[in-house]
């Protein structure tokens, strides 16, 4: 059974610009959540999708967001770029949320010069 | 304000040296604590799920045990192979009742020496 894919694996952005990542989840797996990983604040919950609607978001600006298609694959936009937003972003899946662990992807690696 | 906090931050031991990492955790209402293991440049991959006070999972070297206010993980004899950041995660009863994020603590680093 696939596990979770993201794409791509590594990007490079400057400050203002704006970015997209990709994110397969597991087949049958309804659920997408998306993470923000950095060595000062570890994993912060970003936002989750099922079934197309964003479910519940974590405390991150406006800039972000994301969106499920009905193959329940989703996407993560950031505009205008920070440097802040320097981190590995991942994406996870589960059946459909509730009490059940969630697999991840190996992440997207964004740096932003 | 949910918390879980990882002790210690990182531990080193020697190959065969048994130990204990702790997961402690301040939240509203428990609806699953979840144990990952993360590899240098790869996502988290699961463990262990645990749900209510008393309950134990093992998995070869590893068991976790969990509390009403802690959970721990216990790795005998280890091997370097078990060298990893290990991640504990809680997921709560709130927010309507479709709130499935997980709050993650910093990790522990372990370093096995053959």
């Amino acid at each position: 059974k696939a596990g979770v894919t993201q794409t791509p694996r590594y990007l490079i952005k400057t400050r203002g610009q704006q970015v997209t990542l990709s994110c397969s989840p597991i087949s049958g797996h309804r659920s997408v959540s998306w993470y923000q990983q950095t060595p000062g604040q570890g994993l912060q919950f970003l936002f989750e999708y099922f079934s197309e609607t964003q479910r519940n978001k974590g405390n991150f600006p406006g800039r972000f967001s994301g969106r499920q298609f009905s193959n329940s694959r989703s996407e993560m936009n950031v505009s205008t770029l920070e440097l802040g937003d320097s981190a590995l972003y991942l994406c996870a899946s589960s059946p459909d949320g509730a009490n059940q662990p969630q697999h991840f992807g190996d992440g997207t690696r964004l740096s932003i010069l | 304000e949910d918390q879980v906090t990882q002790s210690p931050e990182a531990l080193r031991l020697q190959e065969g040296e048994s130990s204990s990492l702790n997961c402690s955790y301040t939240v509203s209402g428990l609806r699953g604590l979840f144990w990952y293991r993360q590899d240098p440049g790869k996502g988290p991959e699961f463990l262990f799920t645990l749900y209510s006070a008393g309950e134990e999972k093992e998995k070869e070297r590893l068991k976790a045990t969990l509390t009403k206010k802690e959970s721990f993980l216990h790795i005998t004899a280890p091997k370097p192979e078990d060298s990893a950041t290990y991640l504990c995660a809680v997921q709560v009863v709130g927010g309507g009742g479709s709130n499935y994020k997980l709050t993650f603590g910093k990790g522990t680093l372990l370093t096995v020496n053959p």
